[in-house]
């Protein structure tokens, strides 16, 4: 089946840890997102890439950063710079159109030890 | 003003009801649209797209206003499993490729 796959499901940080969210897609899309969702709160944009070795910054990209290597993958890191991340965090998938959807990984939850 | 705006609710409704949300936009350049569905603790996802002639999936209509920069969600024969936050999300092209969510709006459906 095709889709997008996020893991781990929930990620426990220690203070001044980095830790990377992993999120693969075999829907052969060329865009792909992260989003932030804090509780009872909308999706903020961290980070999108249009093509592989190519990424742009989000509303909210201070404190993390990503790579795409591969076209299927597109890891988060979430830096110790980041001094709140205790969230939500939603990886997306799309075809590069502006009449496409996106379609959504089931999320990580990252929360502070 | 956000580019995106949605009444958050909640809105309470008894099973068997009609429901209609709305969401307004502020770039008249948005070439997309949709509505998503995202239950608690859960991703969204996608419950359809909406077209400038309106489309119908079952219970749910989708309509879209360009003059007045809004598009609506009718949710007939409400069921219980309705309930949720529904997301109106937009495309568009402004200095670049870009995808607006709107914040929600909450559903409750009651016995």
């Amino acid at each position: 089946d095709g889709g997008i796959t996020q893991s781990p499901k929930y990620l426990f940080r220690k203070e001044g840890q980095n830790v990377t969210l992993s999120c693969e897609q075999n829907l052969n899309h060329d865009a792909m997102y992260w989003y932030r969702q804090d509780p009872g709160q909308g999706l903020r944009l961290i980070y999108y890439s249009q093509i592989v070795n190519d990424f742009q910054k989000g509303d909210i990209a201070e404190g993390y950063s990503v790579s795409r290597e591969k076209k299927e993958s597109f890891p988060l890191t979430v830096t110790s710079a980041q001094k709140n991340p205790t969230a939500f965090y939603l990886c997306a998938s799309s075809m590069f159109s502006s009449n496409q959807p996106q379609h959504f990984g089931d999320g990580t939850r990252l929360s502070i030890l | 003003r956000k580019e995106v705006e949605q009444d958050p609710g909640p809105f309470n409704v008894p099973e068997g009801a009609t429901v209609a949300f709305n969401c307004t936009y502020s770039n008249s350049a948005s070439q997309s649209f949709f509505w998503y569905r995202q239950d608690c603790r859960k991703e969204p996802k996608l419950l359809m797209s909406v077209y400038s002639s309106g489309n119908e999936d079952g219970r749910f209509t989708a309509q879209l206003n360009r003059a007045s920069q809004y598009i609506s969600l009718l949710i007939r024969d409400s069921k219980l499993s309705d309930s949720a936050t529904y997301l109106c999300v937009v495309n568009g092209r402004t200095g670049g490729f870009k995808t607006i969510f709107g914040a929600g709006t909450r559903l409750f459906v009651k016995a």
